[in-house]
């Protein structure tokens, strides 16, 4: 079955300071989404991806999906405190079902003042 | 435009009790789906609804179930519940049934004691 595995778990960066979110998946990729949870909440849409080498980008925000859709960075720039929460990359395959999406565990990102 | 929106928001039942859990979708939405977030796993899908009828399910015993009514909104039931239930129950909803965005609602989160 399909596996997504997101890095870092866990991330503190200072307000101001770029960072880096990483999805990668055991198979190639139907669909590739990111969404946002603010702990304890519900998640909130950010960006689908579905063509090799797409980019997207919404405010600070840009999401890449490789080549051969098997991994897919989330980057943010000058970080916010509004930032903060918990990104998950959410994916769709071919042997799943293309309802059905598998999650990542989960990045934890702090943002300090 | 309203989002999905979920009841209750919390819910306490002990073991072996059933517990209801209930979703509206977007208005225009066809097709709803559950998912569980329990400490520790992870965000994993349980059951997909569109139509009226079931039309996927995770990997889940029979006593999580649920159904579609008429103006599809949405109903997960719980029997002989378990403490390992305890977790956030997250309802998203889609366009279609081919339309894979999917927008998720606040969720509702049982502990079972």
């Amino acid at each position: 079955s399909q596996e997504l595995e997101q890095s870092p778990q866990s991330l503190i960066v200072q307000e101001g300071k770029n960072l880096t979110i990483n999805c990668t998946s055991s198979k190639t990729l139907y669909g590739l989404y990111w969404y946002k949870q603010k702990y304890g909440e519900g998640l909130i849409f950010l960006m689908m991806l579905q063509k090799g080498g797409e980019e997207k980008s919404h405010e600070k925000i840009t999401a890449k999906l490789d080549e051969k859709k098997q991994q897919s960075s989330l980057h943010i720039t000058a970080s916010q405190p509004s930032h903060a929460g918990i990104y998950l990359c959410g994916a769709q395959g071919a042997d799943t079902g293309f309802q059905k999406l598998v999650f990542g565990t989960g990045t934890r990102l702090l943002v300090s003042p | 435009e309203a989002g999905v929106t979920q009841s209750p928001t919390h819910l306490i039942k002990t073991r072996g009790q059933q517990a209801t859990l209930r979703c509206s979708p977007i208005s225009g939405h066809t097709s709803v789906y559950w998912y569980q977030q329990a400490l520790g796993l992870g965000l994993q899908f349980l059951l997909w609804y569109d139509e009226g009828e079931e039309r996927n399910r995770g990997n889940f015993p029979p006593r999580f179930s649920g159904r579609q009514f008429p103006n599809y909104s949405s109903e997960l039931n719980v029997n002989a519940l378990e403490l390992e239930d305890s977790a956030l129950y997250l309802c998203a909803s889609s366009l279609t049934a081919g339309v894979v965005e999917q927008f998720f609602g606040p969720g509702t989160r049982l502990t079972v004691l």
